[in-house]
């Protein structure tokens, strides 16, 4: 039973490169979250999905892309990355919209 | 935007205490409402929830109170344990499905002393 599944756990990236940021879930949920977590901060929202194709813009979602071509997966790209975008990235996932499932968080560092 | 804030960013409290922590919310139309916990290094946590149409929730020695009027949240921890010092987060949704995502609030930490 593993939840919501981060990939990967840490990663240090350089101004300016690309990476992606991989969240699965084994739940058959239909929606799917990233979030990002500053210093002293809550967790905002980036982009979310409503289901399997389909993607949406959340709070601040400048500067990264996702895509949802299955369900079980929801991928977060930084096309370039800067040092703004150091952060602790979650992902979550629900099937009905509550008892929303979080991941245990990827932890970026770009310098 | 709306937001969901906390009053205080630290609480401490004796092992065995109750522990309360509050939260105002701005957004008068939403429509369900999260606790979570957060340890060092590791994602959310759900305690309890509580849709608007309720006032009172009771979990495992936790209580979550909802007043729409003052639109105000706050989670009730009874004989607090240390394992129990975390940050507490509050979130709200403006309505359950359809995918809405959950506001987050800034946090609570809270400190249990043996």
């Amino acid at each position: 039973n593993a939840g919501v599944t981060q990939t990967p756990k840490f990663r240090v990236l350089k101004t300016g490169q690309s990476m992606t940021l991989l969240c699965a879930q084994d739940m058959n949920h239909e929606y799917m979250y990233w979030y990002r977590q500053d210093p002293g901060m809550g967790l905002r929202l980036i982009h979310y999905s409503v289901g399997e194709g389909t993607t949406a813009k959340g709070e601040v979602p400048d500067g990264y892309n996702v895509s949802r071509l299955k369900k079980q997966n929801f991928l977060l790209g930084l096309e370039s990355a800067a040092p703004s975008q150091t952060s602790v990235y979650f992902c979550a996932s629900t099937k009905e919209g509550y008892g929303y499932t979080f991941g245990s968080g990827t932890r970026l560092t770009v310098v | 935007g709306e937001s969901v804030g906390l009053h205080l960013p630290t609480l401490s409290v004796q092992e065995g205490d109750n522990s309360i922590i509050n939260c105002a919310y701005s957004n008068s139309a939403s429509d369900y409402f999260i606790w979570y916990k957060q340890e060092s290094g590791k994602g959310p946590q759900f305690i309890i929830d509580i849709r608007s149409n309720m006032d009172k929730r009771q979990g495992q020695r936790v209580t979550v109170l909802l007043n729409k009027t003052v639109k105000h949240l706050s989670l009730q921890i009874a004989a607090t344990q240390p394992g129990d010092s975390a940050v507490y987060f509050c979130a709200e949704s403006p309505s359950m499905g359809a995918g809405t995502a959950l506001i987050f609030g800034k946090g609570t930490t809270l400190s249990v002393s043996s």
